[in-house]
């Protein structure tokens, strides 16, 4: 089983509508995060945790949102979502100075 | 605010060529600096970090890069690539002491057998 599991893996949403991409991992890390992949920009920071009170925003946080339920879950929501929102999203976890990722999420926002 | 800058968006080779990819960051304090890589459908994997000491470092797979601190530089190198080697290869940059990670924009190479 993946240490860092995401789901959907796939989703496919209109414009407008609430989505919610979920984290969960069973490494036992304190500190996560949620970037989005689009070609040619690399990953982007929209959120990051360094345990469940301690919530940050990223580079990019704007049409975003998140819940730390626990240590080992962190949701990314987005409120309603719009087209340029569609890429690939990714959560992490770190320690020891190493970024551990899921699979990716990919939304696409018709 | 931090930035990474990878100047090479598109790298082609063949196989057995060497191989250096820039890296540049702006950030006036400590950072330690990482090389991460993304095979075809696969997620982020670490390749190299450098926190202290030597500024030369080697990672998995023969590659190897260098923290020129005056040139606030990480060049990601490998002495011969593989066609395996084809992958996204994307640089990071942390600020010493935080756990928040910036990353550049990519680079994608492609070596042909």
């Amino acid at each position: 089983d993946a240490d860092v599991t995401q789901t959907p893996r796939n989703r496919i949403t209109k414009t407008g509508k609430r989505i919610m991409l979920e984290c969960s991992q069973t490494k036992g890390h304190d500190r996560m995060y949620w970037y989005r992949q689009d070609p040619g920009l690399g990953l982007r920071l929209i959120y990051y945790s360094f345990d469940v009170k301690d919530i940050n925003k990223g580079e990019i946080s704007d049409g975003y949102s998140v819940s730390r339920q626990a240590q080992a879950k962190f949701s990314l929501s987005l409120e309603s979502a719009i087209p340029n929102q569609t890429a690939l999203y990714f959560c992490a976890t770190s320690a020891d100075g190493k970024l551990f990722f899921g699979s990716g999420t990919q939304l696409s926002v018709l | 605010a931090q930035s990474v800058s990878q100047h090479n968006h598109h790298v082609i080779l063949s196989e057995a060529a060497s191989l250096e990819l820039g890296c540049n960051y702006s950030y006036g304090g400590t950072v330690n600096l990482f090389w991460y890589v993304q095979y075809p459908g696969q997620h982020l994997q670490l390749l190299l970090k450098y926190f202290s000491g030597d500024p030369l470092v080697k990672g998995i797979k023969g590659f190897e890069a260098e923290f020129i601190k005056s040139k606030f530089s990480f060049n990601l190198r490998k002495p011969s690539v593989q066609w395996s080697d084809t992958a996204e290869y994307f640089c990071a940059v942390r600020s010493s002491g935080t756990y928040k990670y910036i990353f550049g924009t990519g680079t994608r190479l492609k070596v042909l057998a």
